[in-house]
């Protein structure tokens, strides 16, 4: 079964370093989505993107983190100038065109900042 | 603005027992539920998905409803086991999934 990968699985960086959290979604899909879990919190929605671009975010999604599709294939979440409450596992997920589709997530990427 | 709720927030269940559980929601203008599945420290697995114009969905011996306009959800799973031991995630879609903070299942062998 197709699957959404993220890379790194774990990642610790000193604070103030920038990060970046990579994920190849499913072929067909168009959709894509950055959620984060910090331990022991709610699934929250960071940003969507369709059609190489930014078509929603909330307002965790400020100007330290940026996304981009820089191939036909890779999606990647950028977090600059990191900080401790940035720790947590982010989750990259893709689904297709029509609204109705199942949205499919990776395994995550845990993000530890020291 | 939508709010999850699910409850209870753990639960823990002798092997073959049957169980259910529930997830409300706030606002009914969604496009769809989905139920999830999370190990500790791994993914989301998707369960099932009910559209916003469906009453259930089953997947062996899982069985989702969903009743928009009172808000409610529920999860029903036959005869458990102790692999089916993981949080259970519901989450309504408008765009985003927006999550309730899950109910820890353990089944007790």
């Amino acid at each position: 079964e197709p699957e959404v990968t993220q890379t790194p699985s774990h990642q610790v960086t000193q604070m103030g370093q920038e990060v970046i959290l990579r994920c190849v979604p499913i072929s067909n899909h168009l959709y894509f989505y950055w959620y984060r879990q910090i331990l022991g919190q709610k699934v929250e929605f960071l940003v969507s993107f369709y059609n190489n671009e930014i078509s929603e975010k909330s307002e965790i999604f400020d100007d330290q983190f940026s996304v981009e599709r820089p191939d036909g294939s890779n999606f990647t979440l950028k977090i600059r100038s990191t900080k401790l409450e940035d720790s947590a596992m982010y989750f990259c997920a893709s689904r297709e065109q029509s609204s109705g589709n199942t949205i499919y997530f990776g395994e995550g990427s845990w993000l530890t900042v020291v | 603005k939508q709010e999850v709720t699910q409850i209870p927030a753990a639960l823990s269940v002798p092997e073959g027992e049957n169980l259910v559980l529930n997830c409300s929601f706030t606002d009914s203008a969604i496009y769809n539920l989905q139920w999830f599945r999370q190990d500790p420290g791994k993914g989301l697995t998707s369960l099932l998905l009910i559209q916003s114009s469906q009453r259930e969905q089953t997947s062996g011996r899982l069985n989702a409803s969903l009743d928009k306009s009172s808000g409610r959800s529920t999860l029903y799973i036959a005869a458990s086991q102790p692999g089916d031991s993981a949080t259970y995630l519901c989450a309504v879609r408008l765009g985003k999934l927006i999550f309730g903070q899950g109910t820890e299942l353990s089944v007790k062998p």
